[in-house]
């Protein structure tokens, strides 16, 4: 049990319909990242949020956009959902903490794009 | 070329064997190196970390990191089925210490 949860567990979107996920990060993590994996591959890093700033944004288009809100919580919206956009939805916490550099995983939400 | 390397498998090992699983690194400033276990339509796991060259012991897992060779390895004793799950290497880049870039997993299954 890492302490991050993540909203919803399974969803089915249309093409060009918009989706939210949300994800509350563990006590005391002050950093919250957004990963996107494929069937078969690793994740791939999307975006990270520090304090409820933007402070990171991997190979993903402006229609992939994020929160971050003061209680650390986050969430990743995704406008004009393409087929490809199908994947499982990773949310990770971190602390500001300079020891160590442990970053923990939800469990993830499955989006299906039809 | 990617930035991290990792054998996909499937492997597939008899209960009680010693099981090697490795990576290659393309980037010489990485500085935090990960493995992370994940089942079956679960999220990742972080097993171990390590910022340096060397080995790292907890339990059955050792992890192994040879920053001369960009190589980095993870080891499980006594193999048990239920650590049949694919397994992640990671890494960080120095300055921006909380952005993982992961290996594409490699697929173990120990049989009983």
């Amino acid at each position: 049990e890492t302490g991050v949860t993540q909203s919803p567990t399974h969803l089915i979107k249309t093409r060009g319909q918009q989706v939210t996920l949300r994800c509350s990060s563990q006590s005391g993590h002050n950093t919250v990242s957004w990963y996107q994996q494929a069937l078969g591959q690793g994740p791939q890093f999307i975006f990270q949020y520090y304090r409820e700033e933007e402070n990171g944004r991997g190979n993903f288009p402006p229609r992939f956009s994020g929160l971050q809100f003061p209680n650390y919580s986050s969430e990743l919206n995704v406008n004009a959902l393409e087929l490809d956009d199908s994947a499982l939805y990773l949310c990770a916490s971190s602390s500001g903490s300079r020891e160590g550099n442990t970053i923990y995983f939800g469990e993830g939400s499955w989006l299906t794009v039809v | 070329q990617k930035e991290v390397e990792q054998d996909p498998g499937p492997l597939s090992v008899p209960e009680g064997a010693i099981v090697s699983l490795n990576c290659t690194y393309s980037n010489s400033a990485f500085q935090y190196f990960m493995w992370y276990r994940q089942y079956s339509r679960k999220g990742p796991e972080l097993l171990m970390y390590t910022y340096s060259s060397g080995n790292k012991e907890d339990g059955r897992f050792t992890a192994q990191v040879d920053k001369s060779s960009k190589y980095i390895s993870l080891f499980i004793r006594d193999s048990q089925p239920s650590d049949s799950a694919t397994y992640l290497c990671a890494r960080t880049l120095s300055g921006s210490a909380r952005q993982l870039t992961f290996g594409s997993g490699t697929q173990l299954t120990v049989l009983p």
